[in-house]
C-alpha cells in the first residue's frame, strides 16, 4: 500500500545548530502534510502543516518544504534547542482517504548542549 | 482552544478483562474522532475512524469485535479493548476533527498507556 517514510531514524545536533528532518511519501494523491513532535509518553503535538498547493511554509523557528515532484517533505528547525529533543513524525492525508492521517516512521532528534 | 483529553492516562489490567478508554474534546465539537495505536519506538497506526452517531470504520487488520468504538456525542468517543491480552499492550491515542473545519485538522489527546498482564 501507500507509505510515508523517513530517511534517518536518528539525528543528533548541537544546541544552536539548524536541524533538517526529511520525509518521503508515495501517495501522489496526498494533498495535506503535517509535522508532529512527540515527547516520550505523550501524544503528538502539531508543529506545522502545508497543503499541496504550496511548496514552503514558515512558522516560528520552523519551516516546512514540500517537493511534489519527488514526493519529499522536510522540516527545518532553526537554532535548535534542548527542548526540541523528541521524535518527529511526518504525516500525510488526502481527501480520498477521508483525511485519515498516515504517519511516517519517525526521526528521533537529540539536541546536545 | 482545541483540547482533547483521554482517560485514563494509564491502566494495568489482567489478561481476559475489558478496558474502556475515553476520548473527549473539551472545548469544541468533534464530528470525527480517530483512534491510533503506537507500539514502543514505532509510529502511530490508525485503527479506526468514528463519526458521531454512526458505526466506526476500521482499518484492515483491526478486529472490530475486539476494539469496540462508540461515538455517542460530539464530545466523547470511547474505545473498549475486550478480553485484553498481553499483545494488546500499547499506547492508544485518539484525535478529534473539529466540526465546521476541514476534517484534516486533527487535535490529539495525550494518549493512554495500556499494560495487560
Amino acid at each position: 500500500g501507500e507509505s510515508v517514510g523517513l530517511h534517518l531514524p536518528t539525528l543528533s545536533v548541537q544546541e544552536g545548530d539548524n536541524s533538517i528532518i526529511n520525509c518521503a511519501y508515495s501517495n501522489s494523491a496526498s494533498d495535506y502534510f503535517i509535522w508532529y513532535k512527540q515527547e516520550s509518553g505523550k501524544g503528538p503535538q502539531f508543529i506545522i502543516d502545508i497543503r499541496s498547493n504550496m511548496d514552503k511554509r514558515q512558522g516560528q523557528r520552523v519551516t516546512v518544504l514540500l517537493n511534489k515532484t519527488v514526493k519529499h517533505l522536510s522540516l527545518q528547525i532553526a537554532a535548535t534547542q534542548p527542548g526540541d529533543s523528541a521524535v518527529y513524525f511526518c504525516a500525510e492525508s488526502s481527501s480520498n482517504s477521508g483525511y485519515a492521517l498516515n504517519f511516517g516512521k519517525g526521526t528521533s532528534l537529540l539536541v546536545t548542549p | 482552544g482545541a483540547v482533547v483529553s483521554q482517560h485514563p492516562s494509564w491502566v494495568i489490567c489482567k489478561s481476559g478483562t475489558s478496558v474502556k478508554i475515553e476520548c473527549r474534546s473539551l472545548d469544541f465539537q468533534a464530528t470525527t474522532m480517530f483512534w491510533y495505536r503506537q507500539f514502543p519506538k514505532q509510529s502511530l497506526m490508525l485503527m479506526a475512524t468514528s463519526n458521531e452517531g454512526s458505526k466506526a470504520t476500521y482499518e484492515q487488520g483491526v478486529e472490530k469485535d475486539k476494539f469496540l468504538i462508540n461515538h455517542a456525542s460530539l464530545t466523547l468517543s470511547t474505545l473498549t479493548v475486550t478480553s485484553a491480552h498481553p499483545e494488546d499492550s500499547s499506547f492508544y491515542i485518539c484525535s478529534a476533527g473539529r466540526q465546521g473545519a476541514s476534517t484534516d485538522t486533527q487535535y490529539f489527546g495525550p494518549g493512554t498507556r495500556l499494560t495487560v498482564l
